[in-house]
């Protein structure tokens, strides 16, 4: 897991307030995705970024969350007005070129509590 | 819908044994899969990757076959250690520009010395 850096690692929100988890990509990478894991079970995808753009964001809910990867800077997971089944781990993962032809590697995730 | 089956039930293993873990898809054509290592509290390691054209892929420990007409994949660890003990991730990946991998809900491996 080295190289991809997540920060949060741990972060309690009270319902309705907002979190943003932040993802720094291993060196070289310009690829970013999030993904989230429920108590319980597998991760699920969320979103896939390549710098400015969205590629793919089939796996995000329809409201209250959003993904950016911008110029400069970390990739931001956003999350509005959370809610209790919100609670998760949020992994991000990166790669150097498409998913298909290379590794993704993964950060050590953020735990969002909402209490 | 596209579903992936690993072993739920925890497999326990005594050390020096083979471990063999199972992974079984249905409703899907993956270009390739991926299997990974997910400690308590910690983020997935990659340890692997089989592309669909690839029978079987080996490292160090480490052996995984890919077996597109049976849908499965399985996953080997010879000479097991207690330091293998841990949650394994399999994991498929479609072609094209997507960065959208389905991952199982993993195994968890237990072993013992």
């Amino acid at each position: 897991n080295a190289g991809v850096m997540q920060n949060p690692r741990h972060l309690v929100r009270r319902r309705g307030q907002e979190a943003r988890l932040r993802c720094s990509p291993m060196k070289g990478h310009s690829h970013v995705y999030w993904y989230r894991q429920l108590p319980e079970e597998g991760l699920k995808f969320m979103v896939y970024l390549q710098k400015e753009n969205i590629i793919d964001e089939s796996g995000m809910p329809k409201e209250r969350f959003s993904a950016e990867f911008p110029k400069e800077g970390p990739s931001i997971l956003r999350i509005q007005q959370v809610v209790r089944g919100d609670s998760a781990a949020y992994f991000c993962a990166s790669s150097m070129g498409q998913a298909s032809g290379n590794t993704i590697y993964f950060g050590e995730g953020s735990w969002l509590t909402v209490v | 819908s596209q579903k992936i089956e690993q072993n739920s039930e925890a497999l326990n293993i005594q050390e020096g044994k083979t471990a063999t873990l199972t992974c079984n898809y249905t409703n899907y054509s993956p270009a390739y899969l991926q299997w990974y290592r997910q400690d308590p509290g910690r983020g997935p390691v990659f340890l692997l990757l089989i592309r669909e054209n690839e029978k079987e892929k080996r490292k160090e420990r480490l052996k995984v076959t890919f077996d597109t007409t049976l849908k499965q994949s399985l996953f080997h660890i010879t000479a097991s250690q207690p330091a293998d003990s841990a949650t394994y991730l399999c994991a498929l990946g479609g072609s094209g520009n997507t960065g959208k991998l389905i991952f199982g809900q993993g195994t968890t491996l237990q072993v013992k010395p």
